[in-house]
C-alpha cells in the first residue's frame, strides 16, 4: 500500500474534464515536496506529465494540469481524448522513507 | 537526443542473480541522477532505486534493500542494477529513468527490461 492514495479508477466522456486526486502526509506532499505525475500505458515507457506540482514539460498539452493544496495534490485532464485512456501515477519524495514514491495509480477509462 | 536502453533481464530462478544495465546517451550522464523503476504483473509502478550523478547518494526501496544494489559508471555512460537472491514477487518490467533537473524523478525512460523469478 502506497504512501500517496489515489482512486483505483476513473472515467469520462470525449471532451469532458475529469480531475485525478493524490492524497499524501506531512512526511510527502504535505511536507513541501513537490508532485510529479506520469502518464504510463503498460509496455511503454513512463511519460512525464507535471513536474514541480503545476509545471509541463515541453510536447505536453495544455489539457493537462496539475495543482497541489496542503497534502493533497490533483491532475486534470480537460477536453477527454480517447489517447488519454491510460494509467496515471502521482509521485513525491518521501521524508520518512528518505526516497521517492509512486501513488497506486488511476486507471483512466474513456467512454 | 535522450536515449536510455536497459538490458539484462531475463529468465531466472528464485535465489539466483541477475545485472541490469542501462545505456544512456544524448546528455551528460555525470549531471543526472537516475533511478530504476519497475511493475510487476498486474501491479502499478514501483520505484525500486535510485543514485546521484557523482553516485555518492543512493537509495534503495525497503522492499529490495540488502539484496539489490544500484551503481554507475559515467564514463561508460551506464548505470547498472545488481540483482541477487531473487525472488517470484521481484518478477516485473525493470525501467531505466533519467532524473528531472536535480531530482531523481524521471523525465527520460528506457523501454524496459523483462526480469521473470520463477522455477
Amino acid at each position: 500500500q502506497s504512501v500517496l492514495t489515489q482512486p483505483p479508477s476513473a472515467s469520462g466522456t470525449p471532451g469532458q474534464r475529469v480531475t485525478i486526486s493524490c492524497s499524501g502526509s506531512s512526511s510527502n506532499i504535505g511536507g513541501n515536496n513537490i508532485v510529479y505525475w506520469y502518464q504510463h500505458l503498460p509496455g511503454t515507457s513512463p511519460k512525464l506529465l507535471i513536474y514541480s506540482n503545476s509545471q509541463r514539460p515541453s510536447g505536453v498539452p495544455d489539457r493537462f494540469s496539475g495543482s497541489k493544496s496542503g497534502a493533497s495534490a490533483s491532475l486534470a485532464i480537460s477536453g477527454l481524448r480517447s489517447e488519454d485512456e491510460a494509467d496515471y501515477y502521482c509521485a513525491a519524495w518521501d521524508d520518512r522513507l528518505n526516497g521517492p514514491v509512486f501513488g497506486g495509480g488511476t486507471k483512466l477509462t474513456v467512454l | 537526443e535522450v536515449q536510455l536502453l536497459e538490458s539484462g533481464g531475463g529468465l531466472i530462478h528464485p535465489g539466483g542473480s541477475l545485472r541490469l544495465s542501462c545505456a544512456a546517451s544524448g546528455f551528460p550522464l555525470r549531471k543526472y541522477a537516475m533511478s530504476w523503476v519497475r511493475q510487476a504483473p498486474g501491479k502499478g509502478l514501483e520505484w525500486v532505486s535510485a543514485i546521484s550523478g557523482d553516485g555518492g547518494t543512493t537509495y534503495i526501496a525497503d522492499s529490495v534493500k540488502g539484496r539489490f544494489t544500484i551503481s554507475r559508471d559515467n564514463s561508460k555512460n551506464t548505470v547498472s542494477l545488481q540483482m541477487k537472491s531473487l525472488r517470484p514477487e521481484d518478477t516485473a518490467v525493470y525501467y531505466c529513468g533519467k532524473g528531472h533537473g536535480s531530482s531523481s524523478f524521471g523525465d527520460y525512460w528506457g523501454p524496459g527490461t523483462l526480469v521473470t523469478v520463477s522455477s
